[in-house]
């Protein structure tokens, strides 16, 4: 099976920099998505195609990506981006579709 | 404006059958794949499938191949998701969403949720 693998955690301050990141070998060769999600409610897309932010995602998000690594950086962050947040992307056969990492849960000390 | 709107909550018996379904609307529905994605209590995404309502064009997951069905009307922009025979570890979330292309695109739009329990 293809996986993408991201840290259970992580904590921050407010007005700190939060970085998340997703690991998997097709990352080279696919784009990474990120997805917030808050207790209760549907999934949020802040980061398409590793690096691009979609219209109403606010600035303090970006995305890079380096090998087989891709990276969710939140700079200034706020208590309300206290959520979890989700990799997406595919593994490059195509045999096991779309594949979500395991999730990590930011904490805003 | 783009909605994907699913439907309600469901109480069911193991063994039971059931049908949940997203309707589009604000956008060409035949034009873009929904996708459905399972979410256990407490845990994280799970791609279950995809569908290309333009042609009901289908892709499941390994994990989830033969344990569900994906299905749309494109008359009435509707995709489904069915099980023909329920079991407890069935009790999840399940989100629809809204995808350009079948793997290698973002779920730019989701529906609301529809919440299965499935308990003796």
């Amino acid at each position: 099976s293809y996986e993408l693998t991201q840290p259970p955690s992580v904590s921050v301050s407010p007005g700190q920099t939060a970085r998340i990141t997703c690991s998997g070998d097709a990352l080279p060769k696919q784009y990474a998505y990120w997805y917030q999600q808050k207790p209760g409610q549907a999934p949020v897309l802040v980061i398409y195609k590793d690096s691009e932010r979609p219209s109403g995602i606010p600035e303090r998000f970006s995305g890079s990506s380096s090998g087989t690594t891709v990276t969710l950086t939140i700079s200034g962050v706020q208590a309300e981006d206290e959520a979890d947040y989700y990799c997406q992307s595919a593994d490059s056969s195509g045999t096991y579709g779309v594949v979500f990492g395991g999730g990590t849960k930011l904490t805003v000390l | 404006e783009v909605q994907l709107v699913q439907s309600g909550a469901e109480v069911k018996k193991p063994g039971e059958s059931l049908k949940i379904s997203c309707k589009g609307s604000g956008y060409s529905f035949t034009s873009y794949w929904i996708g459905w994605v399972r979410q256990m209590p407490g845990k994280g995404l799970e791609w279950m499938g995809i569908i290309y309502p333009g042609d009901s064009d289908t892709r499941y997951s390994p994990s989830f191949q033969g344990q569900v069905t994906i299905s749309a009307d494109k008359s009435i922009s509707t995709a489904y998701l069915q099980w023909s025979s329920l079991k407890a570890s069935d009790t999840a979330m399940y989100y629809c969403a809204r995808s350009e292309l079948e793997y290698s695109s973002s779920f730019d739009y989701w529906g609301q949720g529809t919440l299965v329990t499935v308990s003796s």
